[in-house]
């Protein structure tokens, strides 16, 4: 069975700081990775897709890699803005499943 | 706009009334989901329809029944509402493509008093 992880529950950084949001997942068997973001009281917003045979994917100051072989993704987050608030999760598709695996998200705080 | 439209976006029901939650995605996408989201639980699947006139269980079906009316509409349905029911649920879309990841609708928050 599939189980994605996300690592920080929570963070907290001051603006302009760069960071990286981590998502580690058990089987490596998979066919996509997707990035949200969701703010408090919405729906979920897609980020950013890696397919199983790419290493990364960028968009604006969102870069997102993917080690499947580790069973890893990382988000990292350029130069953050207090816009940037709001909780990330992290989802994967496998080759054994119809449907897409959560992490529990991380909940990301930047002050200003 | 492209999307996935849910309604109503709030609802509150007593014990034991009954509701359909509506979904309509517009991207030709085959593969439907329902998902409940719950503070400290995250996200958990109720219903999927891998495509039009399929349905499956989820992680979580019990109090629930699904329709995929056609290659659009994908409801939800509550029989007899329970407060265990009180949610934020939300529905989805994908293709069958490597490429293709989830579409989501912006949700319906449910009470159940």
């Amino acid at each position: 069975k599939q189980e994605v992880t996300q690592i920080p529950a929570a963070l907290s950084v001051p603006e302009g700081e760069n960071l990286v949001l981590n998502c580690s997942f058990t089987d490596s068997a998979i066919y996509n990775l997707q990035w949200f973001r969701q703010d408090p009281g919405k729906g979920l917003t897609s980020l950013l897709l890696i397919q199983s045979s790419q290493r990364e994917q960028t968009s604006g100051r969102l870069n997102a890699s993917l080690d499947k072989s580790s069973g890893r993704s990382t988000l990292y987050i350029a130069a953050s803005q207090p816009g940037d608030s709001a909780t990330y999760l992290c989802a994967v598709w496998s080759e054994n499943n119809n449907d897409m695996r959560f992490g529990a998200g991380t909940r990301l705080t930047v002050k200003p | 706009n492209a999307g996935v439209t849910q309604t109503p976006k709030f609802q509150v029901l007593k014990t034991g009334q009954s509701m359909t939650l509506q979904c309509a995605q517009d991207m030709n996408h085959n593969s439907m989901y329902w998902y409940r989201q719950d503070p400290g639980m995250g996200l958990r699947l109720i219903y999927y329809s891998a495509s039009e006139g399929t349905t499956d269980k989820g992680e979580v079906p019990n109090g629930y029944n699904v329709s995929r009316l056609n290659k659009r509409e994908f409801s939800l349905r509550l029989e007899s509402a329970a407060p265990s029911q009180t949610s934020v649920y939300f529905c989805a879309s994908r293709g069958t493509a490597q490429s293709h990841g989830y579409t989501f609708g912006s949700g319906t928050r449910l009470t159940v008093v």
